[in-house]
């Protein structure tokens, strides 16, 4: 059975930076992408960006760009997001997911999320 | 950018049919995929490609796609099935390809 483990709740003061782990299990971790979606409270869910571990480069919604930064070590199944120069409006819970992909003509494409990490609440308060 | 419009709140009665909508331009030309998601839990997929099921998720669920419009329908709802509904797509029609949520619907069971 495919688990997506997520590192802990974190708080942080605004202006400094969140690593968040996500440590996948029971599948092939080369095969799919990972993509983080956060949820504000009482909001809905936003997409942050997403990583094909075996090419290395990561994709970012344009919201996030030059904010965000997404890893994977294959080498131990595990993926990062890190998210800087924080601020009240970043609090919000993160997921991980699996994501299917596909690639055509030099450009790749995300699919549907069908794991979901437990999520990680990041708190951002002076 | 890319906009999917769903409606903010559904209610239906148990054993009736609850269908939520999903709108966006040309939506029928992408593949769309729609989640549960419970108070306090993450989301969990019940529709992909517009119209499978993943294993486990009962035959009460089921999706359509047309046109501007694709529907979640859940047939004989259950008070299990409250929660909130997101539709999502791949969205690569602008300079900025990306995923693309709408912005929930909340299923009540009266």
């Amino acid at each position: 059975q495919v688990q997506l483990v997520q590192s802990g709740a974190e708080v942080k003061k605004p202006g400094s930076s969140v690593k968040v782990s996500c440590k996948a299990s029971g599948g092939t971790f080369s095969s799919y992408a990972i993509s983080w979606v956060r949820q504000a409270p009482g909001q809905g869910l936003e997409w942050m960006g997403g990583i094909i571990p075996i090419f290395g480069t990561a994709n970012y919604a344009q919201k996030f760009q030059g904010r965000v930064t997404i890893t994977a070590d294959e080498s131990t199944s595990t993926a990062y997001m890190e998210l800087s120069s924080l601020r009240s409006e970043d609090t919000a819970v993160y997921y991980c997911a699996r994501v299917g992909y596909g690639c055509s003509g030099g450009s790749c494409y995300f699919d549907y999320f069908d794991y979901w990490g437990q999520g990680t609440l990041v708190t951002v308060s002076s | 950018s890319y906009v999917l419009t769903q409606p903010p709140s559904v209610s239906v009665a148990p054993g009736q049919t609850a269908r939520i909508t999903c709108g966006g331009n040309n939506i029928g030309s992408k593949s769309v995929h729609w989640y549960q998601q419970k108070p306090g839990q993450a989301p969990v997929l019940v529709v992909y490609d517009d119209s499978d099921r993943p294993s486990g998720i009962p035959e009460r669920f089921s999706g359509s796609n047309s046109g501007n419009t694709a529907t979640l329908t859940i047939s004989r709802v259950e008070a299990g099935d409250e929660a909130d509904y997101y539709c999502q797509v791949w969205d690569s029609s602008s300079d900025h390809p990306n995923v693309v949520f709408g912005g929930g619907t909340k299923l009540t069971v009266l």
